[in-house]
């Protein structure tokens, strides 16, 4: 099975400031037809998941441009240029490369 | 607009049954491969299971705690996901969401609730 471990667990914020959030997988996530589904969700308390990032780096339609994705292989990060309230809540990574699993999460709070 | 909606969840008893079911609606559903996640409460999310489009012939995946005790099905005359839920155990308890499944899951349901304790 794919394990993705998520880093930090907790990440607290300073409004307006950057924040980044690491995703590493236990193997190589580029699938047999040379695309990496490597995707990024939040979620807002109380609500459902939303999917920001497809394939490593491509928003989804409605994501602000301030949300990035990259990363290649093992190793993959999504960054928030400069944190909004609104961008509170739990982040996961989550890979379609063999199967479905999703990382352990990051809280994103405000300070 | 692509719309999922949930419903079927409540409180079992252990060992008991339950169907979930998922109204697909805003795009072509008989189309489109599917998946059910779950989140225990307080936890993280847990992928279950899919099922592919009738033209990728239909077939369904499980995570392995939930292999023979839950089964994946679709209606696509009526647009419509389930969960058929057996041997409920404590373990199982979480909210249930359908997802459409494109590169992973992109639309998620708004979820339902469902508590396995005697």
């Amino acid at each position: 099975d794919v394990v993705l471990t998520q880093s930090p667990l907790s990440l607290p914020v300073t409004l307006g400031q950057p924040a980044s959030i690491s995703c590493r997988s236990s193997q190589s996530l580029v699938h047999s037809d040379g695309n990496t589904y490597l995707n990024w969700i939040h979620q807002r308390p109380g609500q459902s998941p939303r999917r920001l990032i497809y394939k490593v780096s491509n928003r989804e339609s409605g994501v602000p441009d301030r949300f990035s994705g990259s990363g290649s292989g093992t190793d993959f990060t999504l960054k928030i240029s400069r944190v909004e309230a609104e961008d509170v809540g739990v982040y996961y990574c989550m890979q379609a490369t063999l199967w479905l699993t999703f990382g352990g999460g990051t809280k994103v709070e405000i300070k | 607009e692509v719309q999922l909606v949930e419903s079927g969840g409540g409180l079992v008893k252990p060992g008991g049954s339950l169907r979930l079911s998922c109204a697909a609606s805003g795009f072509t559903f008989n189309n489109a491969w599917m998946s059910w996640v779950r989140q225990a409460p307080g936890k993280g999310l847990e992928w279950v299971g899919r099922i592919k489009s009738k033209a990728h012939g239909g077939t369904t995946d499980y995570v392995e705690p939930v292999k023979g005790r839950f089964t994946i099905s679709r209606d696509d005359s009526k647009n419509t996901l389930y969960l058929q839920l057996s041997s409920l155990k404590s373990e199982d308890t979480a909210v249930y969401y359908c997802a459409r499944e494109l590169w992973g899951p992109d639309y998620w349901g708004q979820g339902t609730l469902v508590t396995v304790s005697s």
